[in-house]
């Protein structure tokens, strides 16, 4: 089983809403990842989570505000954002094992965001 | 830095016809991990292929085919007797190794590749 899961699919949320994006997966992998997708360009990567730890952020502002709960599960926060920031949000897994190498990343179907 | 190029934007080709999409990239690391994903419509990245720098076989999956060429720093993308569900963005990721830390998929910009019936 490669799946990865996010809800919403879609979210539509004013300026001044608080909302929450959700991932999970269960295939023991302990990397995790939002990226940030814009019509008609690559994946740009936001966060990364290795063994529940943030271990990488991409100066990503902090209207946005990663958690992960546990290996299975990661959320993102969503405050105060802008219309720019309209865009498909993406969360992959993958393998992760120390000083072993880059995995293939799994990616879920995405949520797409409307901020009015 | 790391840089992944696929030069060709939009291809478009007539069902059963054979298309090659183009990944160049550039790396000073020597060991290094080279990805292609498929994009359909529906937004989720399908993971195709992972290559090792110290692997240049070619492979073969199917109608899927991949030329590894570490002399030309190219990884390029071979559909043979394309078909309509082959309709979809085709990004090549470049990924350095990192001991102790996650290593980021430095991603091309993406190749359309719409398939007429």
């Amino acid at each position: 089983d490669t799946e990865v899961t996010q809800t919403p699919k879609h979210l539509v949320m004013g300026m001044t809403n608080k909302k929450s994006l959700k991932c999970e997966q269960h295939m023991g992998h302990r990397a995790m990842y939002w990226y940030k997708q814009k019509a008609k360009k690559p994946p740009e990567l936001m966060f990364v989570y290795s063994y529940e730890k943030l271990s990488i952020n991409e100066s990503v502002p902090s209207r946005f505000s990663p958690e992960c709960p546990n290996s299975s599960l990661l959320n993102l926060h969503l405050h105060a954002l802008q219309p720019e920031d309209s865009a498909l949000y993406l969360c992959a897994s993958s393998p992760f094992r120390i000083g072993r190498g880059s995995y293939e990343q799994y990616f879920g179907p995405g949520t797409r965001l409307t901020v009015t | 830095a790391q840089k992944v190029t696929q030069a060709q934007t939009e291809i478009s080709v007539v069902e059963k016809e054979d298309v090659t999409l183009d990944c160049v990239y550039e790396t000073r690391d020597t060991t290094y991990y080279l990805f292609w994903y498929k994009q359909p419509p529906s937004g989720e990245l399908v993971f195709l292929i992972r290559r090792n720098s110290f692997d240049e076989q070619n492979e073969i999956s199917g109608r899927y085919s991949w030329n590894f060429q570490k002399s030309t720093s190219s990884f390029n993308f071979t559909i043979t007797a394309s078909q309509v569900v082959d309709s979809a963005v085709y990004f090549c990721a470049l990924s350095e190794r990192r001991a102790g830390a996650n290593s980021k998929l430095t991603f091309g910009k993406g190749i359309t590749l719409s398939v007429r019936p």
